[in-house]
Parts: C-alpha cells; sequence; structure tokens
C-alpha cells in the first residue's frame, strides 16, 4: 500500500521568511515517483517537480529547493524567502510503477499562508 | 494560463438535472483523468482514459458518467446527483511522464 503524510496541516509565516513543507511517505515499490503540486486559490493545482526513486539529488529551482531522502522516506519543500504569491495549499503525491498515475496518492496537503 | 480548459467553471443543478462537465486540452497528451476535490482534502482519482479508452473507474457511482470522444476531449456526464456530490470536479492530463497537468475546475453545487 502506497501513503504520503503531510503532518504539517496549515503554516503561517510572514513575508521573507523561510518555511519548510514536510512529506513522508510509505511504498513497497522500488521504483516510484515522487511529486510537488501548488493549488492556489483559483483551484488548479500547479505541477511543480516530479523526483524517481533513483534519484537523491537535491534540487533547487530560484527559490524553492526539495530534499529527497530515501534513508527517511521523505521529500521536503522548502521555500526561500517566501512571498504572499507563494499562499496556497501544497500536496506531496506518489505515484508507482505504473507511470499512467492510476495510483497516484497525494497527501492531506499542506496550507501555506505568507503574511505580508 | 493552463494548457487544460474545463467548462463550465461554475455549476449548480438540482437533484434531477442532467448536465455535463467538459475538459479539452491540446498538449498532445495520451491520458486523461477526471478528479474530485471536497474543501480541504486532497483530490480523489475517478476516472482514467488511456488512449481514449477508460482504463480506471475508482468505483464510482453510475450518476457519473464519463466519456472520451476524442484524445483532447473528456466529459463528465451528470445524471440524478446528490448534494454530496458536491465538490470541485478537476480534469488532467499526461503525457506518460509522470505529471499531471490540471484545468482549473469545475465547482458543482448540488441542491
Amino acid at each position: 500500500a502506497q501513503k504520503v503524510t503531510q503532518a504539517q496541516t496549515e503554516i503561517s509565516v510572514v513575508e521573507k521568511e523561510d518555511v519548510t513543507l514536510d512529506c513522508v511517505y510509505e511504498t513497497r515499490d522500488t521504483t516510484y515517483y515522487l511529486f510537488w503540486y501548488k493549488q492556489p486559490p483559483s483551484g488548479e493545482l500547479v505541477f511543480l517537480i516530479r523526483r524517481n526513486s533513483f534519484d537523491e539529488q537535491n534540487e533547487i529551482s530560484g527559490r524553492y529547493s526539495w530534499n529527497f531522502q530515501k534513508s527517511t522516506s521523505s521529500f521536503n519543500f522548502t521555500i526561500t524567502a517566501s512571498q504572499v504569491v507563494d499562499s496556497a495549499v501544497y500536496f506531496c503525491a506518489l505515484s508507482g510503477r505504473s507511470i499512467n498515475n492510476n495510483d497516484m496518492r497525494f497527501g492531506a496537503g499542506t496550507r501555506l499562508t505568507v503574511k505580508p | 494560463d493552463t494548457e487544460v480548459t474545463q467548462t463550465p467553471k461554475h455549476l449548480v443543478m438540482g437533484m434531477t438535472n442532467k448536465k455535463s462537465l467538459k475538459c479539452e486540452q491540446h498538449m498532445g497528451h495520451r491520458a486523461m483523468y477526471w478528479y474530485k476535490q471536497k474543501a480541504k482534502k486532497p483530490p480523489e482519482l475517478m476516472f482514467v482514459y488511456s488512449y481514449e479508452k477508460l482504463s480506471i473507474n475508482e468505483s464510482v457511482p453510475s450518476r457519473f458518467s464519463p466519456e472520451c470522444p476524442n484524445s483532447s476531449l473528456l466529459n463528465l456526464h451528470l445524471h440524478a446527483l446528490q448534494p454530496e456530490d458536491s465538490a470541485l470536479y478537476l480534469c488532467a492530463s499526461s503525457q506518460g511522464t509522470g505529471e499531471l497537468f490540471f484545468g482549473e475546475g469545475s465547482r458543482l453545487t448540488v441542491l
């Protein structure tokens, strides 16, 4: 069984603070894919990043960075110097060997509020 | 701007009505999906079409009927819905590399 846990339900920070969103996953697959999506108030989920289980390199994209650690089954997401526009619900997701995503499981989501 | 377009953005219907939600993508993706999302919950998979054939049906009630007329279009036909079916219905497509591209959703209210 696959499971994604986002223990932080809501986080509130002040603009320019750094914030880390936690994601812990469970899977028995040796090949799997991890994702982060952003859902702003408009409703559309926006794809941010995909990581496969064989690539443990951390990634940085502008103010966003991701820390993938297989040893702790975690795929955490850090926003540096947060901005009001970062306010959204962020979902971590896990997909197994089927690339058609029919087994993609989303975490419960973390609502991030960035105050000016 | 999203490349997955959903219409209508908002829909209010009675329990005896028949309505349809529509989704269109022009990215050449061969897989399309319907998800249901209740407030403050993650999206839940309803249907998956792969190469225009229904490949996954997550035990969704028959009052929801999907249709994929061609590789760019996806419909969700609604009939005799219940108030608990009120939710945001999200369409997505994928190119087989894993990531999903979502539309902005159709917010459905059943009275």
